[in-house]
């Protein structure tokens, strides 16, 4: 497609549900990136997928969040056991690997009740 | 590695001031430098961008930005302030050459006073 997908555009859900984002990069981007952006917060780091692989996953928050991509294309972000405190935008990012701008999707907005 | 430091969580501007945003990098090689805007509601696009060459760029929006070397700095600035430019703006940075990841900067959020 042209722009980076995201999906869903907004899920509710109950505290101890599972839960997947996913994400649809811009074709023939090899970076991949999540980002998590809490209420009135910055931007904050998740995970960086270069191809299939992710060199850096630093800023997965818990153990119940991991991340996949397949076929340098698709990733999908998977929080278990869902709490309160994850609520929060999930923003999906792609570029180039020539260091070209990131493009980002419109987000999944994340709301655990 | 990279690192970007944004000064100021909040900037506060009337309408028709100049507009200041600050950003520090730090980064081993040439970095390259990016600045993106988040309107209420929506995701992220891209203001403007430095690579190589003028190390002033202009942007989207009467927007620039000048890449400063010596001082590693990349401050977003606009001549005049209008209301449709409240909104985020996130610094960014990325080493350039090879498989890198891109730094964000944790956000600046303008407001503009009528």
């Amino acid at each position: 497609g042209a722009g980076v997908s995201q999906s869903p555009s907004n899920k509710v859900t109950e505290k101890g549900k599972d839960v997947e984002l996913r994400c649809d990069p811009i074709s023939g981007h090899t970076a991949l990136y999540w980002y998590r952006q809490r209420l009135g917060q910055g931007l904050e780091f998740l995970i960086y997928f270069q191809g299939n692989s992710a060199p850096d996953k630093s800023g997965l928050p818990s153990d119940r969040f991991s991340a996949e991509r397949t076929g340098e294309s698709v990733s999908t972000l998977t929080i278990q056991r869902t709490q309160q405190e994850d609520s929060a935008v999930y923003l999906c990012a792609s570029n180039l690997d020539r260091n070209t701008e990131a493009f980002f999707g419109q987000g999944t907005r994340l709301t655990v009740v | 590695a990279q690192s970007v430091t944004q000064l100021g969580s909040h900037v506060s501007v009337s309408e028709g001031a100049l507009v200041l945003l600050r950003c520090n990098y730090s980064s081993s090689v040439p970095p390259y430098l990016f600045w993106y805007v988040q309107y209420p509601n929506q995701g992220l696009q891209l203001l403007l961008k430095y690579t190589t060459g003028a190390t002033l760029v202009k942007g989207i929006n009467g927007f620039e930005a000048e890449f400063k070397k010596s001082e590693t700095s990349f401050h977003l600035t606009k001549p005049s302030a209008h209301m449709s430019d409240a909104a985020e703006y996130f610094c960014a940075v990325i080493r350039s050459g090879g498989y890198q990841k891109v730094t964000f900067g944790t956000g600046t959020k303008l407001q503009v006073i009528p």
